[in-house]
């Protein structure tokens, strides 16, 4: 089974400089989905950027960007110029891309609580 | 707009009743999901559906039932055998076709247990 792993359960950072979140997982498959989903305190669950793993380039959103270390299966979320509006739960996910093998959907780290300070 | 609706967004059981939340897309997905937060615990699968009719135990579907009779909704019930309801419940469903690419949620429904 797939196992995802934020080691971080709490950052902080100022308003208007770099904060990186950390994602670890653990695959025997060589085909699947990385995620990071940010939940604000609204709750809702909203897709900040996705990386498909047969993808060298690493994928990018605006202020959102991704380290993608296939071979050290690490994934690890950069946020630049953070912003007030960027303090939530941040959620790192993996899916299966194996015919079949996404069927029950995402496996999510425990999160990360990201903290603004202005 | 297209989306996922939950309902009730608030909602407090008496130990020993069965309560039922609501899950309705109108997005025309196939597959939907239903997932249970605890703080410090992610977002743990419940149960999972891929067609009307058919539905799949997650991880943690002991003291839930589900059914899909409808593409549109998924409904969850939360048994007087679940030892620990007391939680936030998010539905979600499938935004690409095959079991790829990201899942689409909706705002989620908070139960508590008096």
């Amino acid at each position: 089974a797939q196992t995802v792993t934020q080691s971080q359960p709490e950052m902080s950072v100022q308003e208007a400089e770099t904060v990186t979140l950390s994602c670890t997982y653990d695959t025997s498959e060589s085909d699947y989905y990385l995620f990071w989903y940010k939940q604000p305190p609204s709750r809702q669950m909203i897709l900040v950027i996705r990386q498909e793993a047969y993808k060298q380039q690493n994928a990018t959103e605006n202020r959102f960007s991704v380290n993608f270390q296939k071979a050290a299966k690490s994934f690890s979320l950069k946020i630049s110029d953070s912003q007030l509006g960027d303090a939530a739960m941040y959620f790192c996910a993996y899916r299966s891309a194996k015919s079949g093998g996404g069927a029950d959907g995402l496996t999510f780290g425990k999160g990360t609580h990201l903290i603004i300070q202005p | 707009d297209g989306g996922i609706t939950q309902s009730p967004k608030y909602l407090f059981r008496k130990e020993g009743q069965n309560v039922t939340l609501s899950c309705e897309q109108n997005l025309n997905h196939d597959a939907m999901y239903w997932y249970r937060q605890d703080p410090g615990q992610g977002l743990r699968l419940i149960y999972y559906s891929q067609i009307v009719n058919d539905f799949q135990k997650g991880d943690i579907a002991e003291g839930y039932s589900v059914s899909r009779e409808k593409k549109e909704s998924f409904p969850l019930t939360v048994t007087s055998a679940q030892k620990n309801p007391t939680a936030f419940y998010l539905c979600a469903s499938n935004r690409e076709f095959a079991n790829t690419g990201e899942l689409f949620f909706g705002e989620g429904s908070r139960l508590t247990v008096l």
